[in-house]
């Protein structure tokens, strides 16, 4: 079984900095990918960045990179220079080897300060 | 190339209702992906379906919650004789093969039972 744990429930930076969001991960699985999502206020699930586990760097998407670290089966999500439309609601979630469905983690508000 | 399409987005049934969830994949996508997500809390697999086939349902209350993926038309997730506690957020993700690198979800449709 599958298992994603966000530690923690509430975040805030000030508008330009850069912050940390925790994800791990536990799986049995020997290949599988990594994802975070976006859900802002009116609730939609925005997609934002991808990490397979083989992939050998970490992937970057705009403002947005994942800090990949397989040993300690992490996948932190980076948000460089912080905007307050990035206040939302960040969603962690693996996807296992045979297919796409996704096991997600509890969340975590991130809240931007001006 | 219109996204995954949900309809309604809104719902509101009266305990004991049907309610009925319509779920649009991008075109070309065959394989699509059911999740609840109750308030405060993060998404939770229901089922996968491909083709008029349902290949994991693991995720399904075992009563009154059906789905099904026709060869023509939308997917439709189906809960019948609605309580308060099926009030919730449900979405529909869609992926072209079963092993995706991304996602795509539509909006959602908060279903509310009054």
């Amino acid at each position: 079984a599958q298992k994603i744990t966000q530690t923690q429930p509430g975040m805030f930076v000030q508008e330009k900095e850069a912050v940390t969001l925790d994800c791990t991960y536990d799986t049995s699985d020997p290949s599988y990918g990594l994802f975070w999502y976006k859900q802002p206020s009116s609730g939609e699930m925005i997609f934002l960045i991808y990490q397979g586990s083989y992939d050998q760097q970490n992937a970057t998407e705009g403002r947005y990179s994942l800090n990949f670290q397989k040993a300690r089966k992490s996948a932190n999500l980076v948000i460089s220079a912080s905007q307050l439309g990035d206040s939302a609601m960040y969603f962690c979630a693996q996807q296992g080897t045979s297919y796409g469905k996704l096991t997600f983690g509890q969340g975590t508000i991130l809240t931007v300060h001006p | 190339n219109a996204g995954v399409m949900q309809n309604p987005r809104h719902l509101v049934r009266r305990r004991g209702q049907e309610a009925r969830l319509r779920c649009s994949p991008m075109k070309g996508h065959s394989h699509v992906y059911w999740y609840r997500q109750l308030p405060e809390e993060g998404l939770k697999f229901m089922v996968y379906l491909q083709k008029e086939n349902i290949i994991d349902e693991s995720g399904m209350p075992k009563e009154r919650f059906s789905a099904e993926f026709p060869k023509e038309g939308p997917s439709i997730l189906r809960i019948q004789q609605v309580v308060r506690g099926d009030s919730a957020a449900y979405f529909c993700a869609s992926s072209p093969t079963a092993a995706n690198t991304e996602a795509f979800f539509g909006q959602g449709t908060r279903l509310t039972v009054v």
